[in-house]
């Protein structure tokens, strides 16, 4: 089975300070994909961004952008020029890209973000 | 961008009473939806996959018999909390994932229910 691992329960940042948060997956699948979802206070779930496996290239959207590192099992989000509204909990999350695969979303247990004026 | 509601976003009953949840998507059809319970401060839980026309599939420990779930169309999944009891009270969101094109998008959650039981 699918496992996700968030390992900085949470962190803290200046204002317009970078910020990088840590998840690790384990997986013997070939094809998949991995998310980060914020969640701010509203306990809305939000899409912050979107990897696929097979892509070397790193994701990136506008201040957000990812370090992944596929023979190390690793996904981290890096927040560039830190904002009071990107205060929340980061959950990172993997989902199957197998054809017939389960689509559920395994999820870390979260990395609650706080953004320090 | 695609949408899913979710109704109500804040329910509070009586010890006993059901209450049933409603997660539609708007402007896609959803061959699979997904139902979460989540606890404060902590991460999501599955609790079940339903797959429109066919039976739910519960994780692990998640009783059917007290979650019932429905998914009768393509653009409807219900979620119902039968007899209710104050253990249940807790934050439950839906997500939704598409098909065809759709599949290869994320899922898209709903704003979630806050429920709680007296």
């Amino acid at each position: 089975a699918q496992t996700v691992t968030q390992s900085q329960p949470e962190m803290s940042v200046q204002e317009a300070e970078t910020v990088t948060l840590s998840c690790t997956y384990d997986t013997s699948e070939s094809d998949y994909y991995l998310f980060w979802y914020k969640q701010p206070p509203s306990r809305q779930m939000i899409l912050v961004i979107r990897q696929e496996a097979y892509k070397q290239q790193n994701a990136t959207e506008n201040r957000f952008s990812v370090n992944f590192q596929k023979a190390a099992k690793s996904f981290s989000l890096k927040i560039s020029d830190s904002q009071l509204g990107d205060a929340a909990m980061y959950f990172c999350a993997y989902r199957s890209g197998n054809q017939g695969g389960s689509e559920k979303l395994v999820f870390g247990k979260g990395t609650k973000l706080t953004v320090n004026p | 961008g695609a949408v899913v509601s979710q109704h109500p976003s804040w329910v509070i009953c009586k010890s006993g009473t059901s209450v049933k949840i409603e997660c539609r998507s708007l402007d896609f059809q959803a061959t699979t939806m997904f139902w979460y319970r989540q606890f404060p401060k902590q991460s999501l839980m599955l609790m079940a996959t339903s797959n429109e026309g066919s039976k739910a599939t519960y994780e692990q420990g998640v009783e059917k018999d007290k979650f019932l779930i429905n998914h009768a169309s393509l653009t409807l999944s219900t979620l119902t909390v039968t007899s209710a009891h104050p253990e249940d009270s807790s934050f439950y969101i839906c997500s939704a994932s598409g098909q065809g094109a759709w599949r290869s998008q994320p899922q898209h959650f709903g704003d979630g229910t806050r429920l709680s039981i007296l």
